[in-house]
């Protein structure tokens, strides 16, 4: 089965540059979560989804970041204008029926801004 | 207080070391908690789910302490392949799982 893709895999940008992030969640699950990765701040929750809604986008960092999810089987992570300091990996998840159940991950997008 | 917290380490022991991570939570609504793992340059996976009697995988043992708000992972006859960096996880009642910033393992031979 497939799990939950993302793409693109690496991305180097340059400061102002809008970046478009994409998430594929496996199929039949519910929920869907964005989360950022970096060294200093751990993995941190950025918004999550459940049957295309956003529930929860407190963890948005500011104006520059939206999330959407058009339907069940794709969702996308936009920044704009980028930042260095956006520079990290963003991964994308999804689950099945509750926030309490097992999430899967995908293997992340490594943005780099300059 | 952050809502997960863990002791970064990193630990560093021998092949066959018993060795024992710690996590602290503060939100007492917390209903589901586990262990992830996480390589170097990789996703984070599940290892384990946290029951409340304690639970054991092979050679990883998890403990919860609910009074405490307290979780443990404890690893028997480390092997060379368990480095990595370990993520203690938890939801609340109504919030989507929140990840502590890991505890990382080195085994060497």
């Amino acid at each position: 089965d497939a799990g939950v893709i993302q793409s693109p895999r690496h991305e180097v940008t340059e400061m102002g540059q809008e970046v478009t992030l994409r998430c594929k969640p496996i199929s039949g699950h519910d929920y869907l979560f964005w989360y950022r990765q970096t060294m200093m701040r751990g993995l941190e929750l950025l918004i999550y989804f459940n049957n295309n809604v956003p529930i929860d986008d407190s963890g948005m960092p500011e104006d520059r970041f939206s999330a959407k999810m058009p339907n069940a089987s794709f969702s996308t992570l936009k920044i704009q204008p980028s930042e260095p300091r956006d520079s990290a990996v963003y991964f994308c998840a999804s689950s099945f029926l509750n926030t309490g159940n097992t999430i899967y991950f995908g293997e992340g997008s490594w943005l780099t801004v300059v | 207080r952050k809502e997960v917290e863990q002791d970064p380490g990193p630990f560093n022991v021998p092949e066959g070391a018993t060795v024992a991570f710690n996590c602290t939570y503060s939100n007492s609504a917390s209903q589901s908690f586990f262990w992830y793992r996480q390589d170097c340059r990789k996703e984070p996976k599940l290892l384990m789910s946290v029951y409340s009697s304690g639970n054991e995988d092979g050679r990883f043992t998890a403990q919860l302490n609910r009074a405490s708000q307290y979780i443990s992972l404890l690893i028997r006859d480390s092997k060379l392949s368990d480095s990595a960096t370990y993520l203690c996880v938890v939801n609340g009642r109504i919030t989507a799982l929140i990840f502590g910033k890991g505890t990382t393992l080195s085994v060497s031979s």
